[in-house]
């Protein structure tokens, strides 16, 4: 298993502009969890999905974040518009199910918004 | 709610001497409590988990309620111990509060 993959690895954009991820969870695991990281917040939880169904989007910042999950395979985080604050790293992440199990992270997208 | 503290955001020692990551935690239920590890060019890993109490790469990690932490140990830091650390608290919603992270540079 390739682990969890996470496209585009690095995005930049222009303010204004739509930006999408994506990730793909390690197949058999029914959770998955976004996060964003940066300098000054550290590692926050943006939401979290378990068997594709939205659990707790909390973390989520604002309305112009939204995530989905079609399927087991496949989720996205869709960012618009952006905004420069937007910039991070996001990492998306997957367990057997739940926080209480080991969650495997893929190797985050950095996104540059100017 | 729940929040994970690590004071120090780096954290300098030199080959063999003892490390202690500190982490503290503020939760009201009963916490399940994890180090995180992300190596140079790789992905966040699981380092250990408190329920399992056990000692990978010889890093330990004990549970103590009364002071509410969580401290990452090792008597003989290696060089290829350097990396960011997180502590993370798991709630009984099912969701993982993480610590600000210490990076840890171990000297040669």
């Amino acid at each position: 298993d390739a682990g969890v993959i996470q496209s585009p690895r690095h995005e930049v954009t222009e303010m204004g502009q739509e930006v999408t991820l994506r990730c793909k969870p390690i197949s058999g695991h029914n959770s998955l969890f976004w996060y964003r990281q940066t300098m000054m917040r550290g590692l926050e939880l943006l939401i979290y999905f378990n068997n594709n169904v939205p659990i707790d989007d909390s973390g989520m910042p604002e309305d112009r974040f939204s995530a989905k999950m079609p399927n087991a395979s496949f989720s996205t985080l869709k960012i618009q518009p952006s905004e420069p604050r937007d910039s991070a790293v996001y990492f998306c992440a997957s367990s057997l199910h739940g926080a209480g199990e080991t969650q495997y992270f893929g190797p985050g997208t950095r996104l540059l918004v100017l | 709610a729940q929040r994970v503290t690590q004071p120090e955001k780096l954290l300098s020692v030199f080959k063999g001497a003892p490390v202690e990551l500190k982490c503290n935690y503020s939760y009201s239920g009963s916490p399940e409590l994890f180090w995180y590890v992300q190596y140079s060019r790789q992905r966040l890993q699981l380092l250990l988990r408190h329920i399992s109490r056990e000692s990978i790469k010889g890093f330990t990690a004990d549970l103590n309620k009364g002071e509410t932490s969580f401290h990452l140990k090792k008597p003989f830091a290696q060089e290829e111990d350097s990396a960011m650390y997180y502590c993370a608290l798991n709630n009984a919603g099912n969701m993982l509060t993480f610590g600000g992270g210490t990076r840890l540079m171990v000297k040669p």
